[in-house]
This record gives C-alpha cells, sequence and structure tokens, in this order.
C-alpha cells in the first residue's frame, strides 16, 4: 500500500517550453502533496505544499508563477514549469501523506522526475 | 530554529560489518523523527519514524535507530551491513510549525558505501 507514482520519470526539452509533470497516489487519498527539487548530491528542497481545493503553498524564494502547482482531486497534483530554462533542470520528487492520517505519518515519496532543459 | 545534522556526507563499511549512521535534531518539544533512504535516480523511501514510545526503533530491511533525548540523537544502525545498502539516506523531522501540513525537515543526507 501507500504508493506514489510520477509521470514522467525522465522528460528534456527546449529552452521557453513547458512542462507538466504528474504526482498520483494510486491506493491512497492525499489531502497534502509536497513538491521537492533535489540537486545532485544534495538534500531535498521543498519547493511548495499542494492542498486539494486550494492554492499551493510556496517555500520562500520559490516562484509560484514559475512553478504552477494543481490539486485538482485527492489523488493527484501536477507541477508544470513555466518557460523552463537550463537552470530549471533538476529532479524533481513529489510526496503525499494521506488523508485522516494526523501529523505523525509518513510522507510516501514518488520516484522522481528528471527533466533536462537544454 | 529547527533543523537536522547529518554530521558526515559519507559512511564507508565493509560488509558484514556493523554501520551507525548519524543524525541529531534541534526541535522544541518532543520531536517526531524519520529516516528514509534513497537509492540512484530513485524517489524516497521510508524506513523508520519515532513517534513516542520505546526508544529503539524497528523499520525495514533490518535497521534501527535509537532515539535519545539526552544528546538530542537518532542514529541509524544496522548490525551487518550489506553491499545493497549503499545508498543516499536522510534523516527527518517534523516541522512543528507547519500546522496539519505534516511538511518534514530534512538533514543533508549520509551516503553510505558498503564494500565487499
Amino acid at each position: 500500500g501507500a504508493v506514489v507514482s510520477q509521470h514522467p520519470s525522465r522528460v528534456i526539452c527546449k529552452s521557453g517550453t513547458s512542462v507538466k509533470i504528474e504526482c498520483r497516489s494510486l491506493d491512497f487519498q492525499a489531502t497534502t502533496m509536497f513538491w521537492y527539487r533535489q540537486f545532485p548530491k544534495k538534500s531535498l528542497m521543498l519547493m511548495a505544499t499542494s492542498n486539494e481545493g486550494s492554492k499551493a503553498t510556496y517555500e520562500q524564494g520559490v516562484e509560484k508563477d514559475k512553478f504552477l502547482i494543481n490539486h485538482a482531486s485527492l489523488t493527484l497534483s501536477t507541477l508544470t514549469v513555466t518557460s523552463a530554462h537550463p537552470e530549471d533542470s533538476s529532479f524533481y520528487i513529489c510526496s503525499a501523506s494521506p488523508r485522516g492520517s494526523g501529523n505523525y505519518n509518513e510522507q510516501f515519496f514518488g520516484p522522481g522526475t528528471r527533466l533536462t532543459v537544454l | 530554529a529547527q533543523s537536522v545534522a547529518q554530521p558526515e556526507d559519507q559512511v564507508n563499511v565493509a560488509e558484514g560489518n556493523p554501520l551507525t549512521v548519524k543524525c541529531t535534531y534541534s526541535v522544541s518539544g518532543n520531536p517526531y523523527l524519520f529516516w528514509y533512504v534513497q537509492y540512484p535516480n530513485r524517489g524516497l523511501q521510508f524506513l523508520l519514524k519515532y513517534i513516542t514510545g520505546d526508544n529503539l526503533v524497528k523499520g525495514s530491511y533490518g535497521f534501527e535507530a535509537e532515539f535519545n533525548k539526552s544528546q538530542t540523537s537518532f542514529h541509524l544502525k544496522k548490525p551487518s551491513a550489506l553491499v545493497s545498502d549503499s545508498a543516499l539516506y536522510f534523516c527527518a523531522v517534523r516541522d512543528r510549525f507547519s500546522g496539519g501540513y505534516n511538511k518534514l525537515i530534512f538533514g543533508a543526507g549520509t551516503r553510505l558505501a558498503v564494500h565487499p
């Protein structure tokens, strides 16, 4: 149980284009999903907290117009990198907390999406 | 400020030997602590957590961690390392000020290398 998927696993795009990454909780409902960015050999940087049916909460320094987050349902959140540039190249990871899990349950992570912007 | 420290960038262990990956934390009140493992080009996998109760927590793949309140530590341990344990390990603590959002604060990660 508690499986989170991401699609695509890998994407290469041209500079200036937009890329959408999907995060799905496959066997549970997730009120809250999180989007992280990970640089090579570095820790995870939380970008935003996504709540179903409401606007995402972005961490300081993360451009909300650049990284659009939509949490359309209890099993799906999407991250769209708009007008991507080479510096946006990174490993993007989502995670989800099960609905009603309280404040002490672990997050369940997706396998990540490797974005390369040429 | 809340924080998690993993003082070692890398830990090298011979297969069959015990391993320890260190983690210390700084939070007010009682911490909720987690260990995750990441294999190359993959997401994070949950290993174990401490919420309350017994200070020795047992988790997946034979790992365990000991919560030490006086030393504010939560070191990850395994009695006998396997080459397949080689990966990146993250310690995390729940952000007490994230309301109901269950946000985590991650350490910088420790790369474990187990040599045959």
